[in-house]
């Protein structure tokens, strides 16, 4: 049971262009939403995170949108560049007792062509 | 630091053979993760480690077993390999008090 569902599983974009990734989850005691970044052979690394109390957050390029009343958000970013091209997952956040625990969408395959 | 450590990064084995994959972690974190990922699938918890002395199944825990050791680590152990158990395998780790999962570098695992 997919509890996060992410689309599109790849992304071709251009340089300079914006990507946009979008993720929907059904359980509402999620209480917080990082993204991922993974290049080849390398673990994945925080690149931002959101709480559902507010609706945008910026970093830099990277922007998160987050829509509570439709359990959806996104990652967009601007200008893509060639460095940007790596896999990107989203996750949700849910406390199991004391125990924190992430739920992964399938990931996106983002390549930026120059 | 060297962050979240794991070992090996490349493995083959056997269906039948056992073998347990380490992760070691310096940032003095209280939970800790073991993870599988498969194309097309994302990141699937199999055993997490909520503070030392305690651990709890995640969403694929069938087939393995997990130890954490001390604080600092938390192995995961094959008793008896499948192929369907190849897949790459990560450890993460995080701070009580703190929202982020680290991860290591991952364990590459092929059941032949």
């Amino acid at each position: 049971q997919q509890q996060v569902k992410q689309s599109p599983q790849s992304l071709i974009v251009q340089k300079g262009g914006i990507s946009i990734i979008n993720c929907a989850y059904e359980n509402t005691a999620f209480d917080y939403f990082p993204w991922y970044q993974q290049f080849p052979g390398k673990g994945p690394a925080l690149l931002i995170a959101i709480r559902p109390d507010v609706s945008e957050k910026k970093e830099g390029r990277f922007t998160i949108s987050f829509n509570k009343s439709a359990k959806q958000f996104s990652l967009h970013i601007m200008d893509s560049q060639p460095g940007d091209s790596a896999t990107y997952f989203c996750a949700a956040r849910a406390y199991t007792g004391t125990a924190s625990k992430l739920t992964f969408g399938t990931g996106t395959r983002l390549q930026v062509m120059l | 630091n060297a962050g979240v450590t794991q070992t090996p990064k490349f493995q083959v084995l056997k269906t039948g053979q056992s073998m347990t994959l380490q992760c070691a972690q310096d940032m003095n974190h209280n939970s800790m993760y073991w993870y599988r990922q498969d194309p097309g699938m994302g990141l699937r918890l199999i055993y997490y480690s909520a503070s030392e002395g305690t651990t709890d199944k995640g969403e694929v825990p069938n087939g393995y077993n997990v130890s954490r050791l001390n604080k600092r680590e938390f192995s995961l152990r094959l008793e008896s390999a499948a192929p369907s158990q190849t897949s790459v395998y990560f450890c993460a780790s995080r701070l009580a008090s703190g929202d982020t999962q680290y991860f290591g570098p991952g364990t590459r695992l092929t059941v032949l």
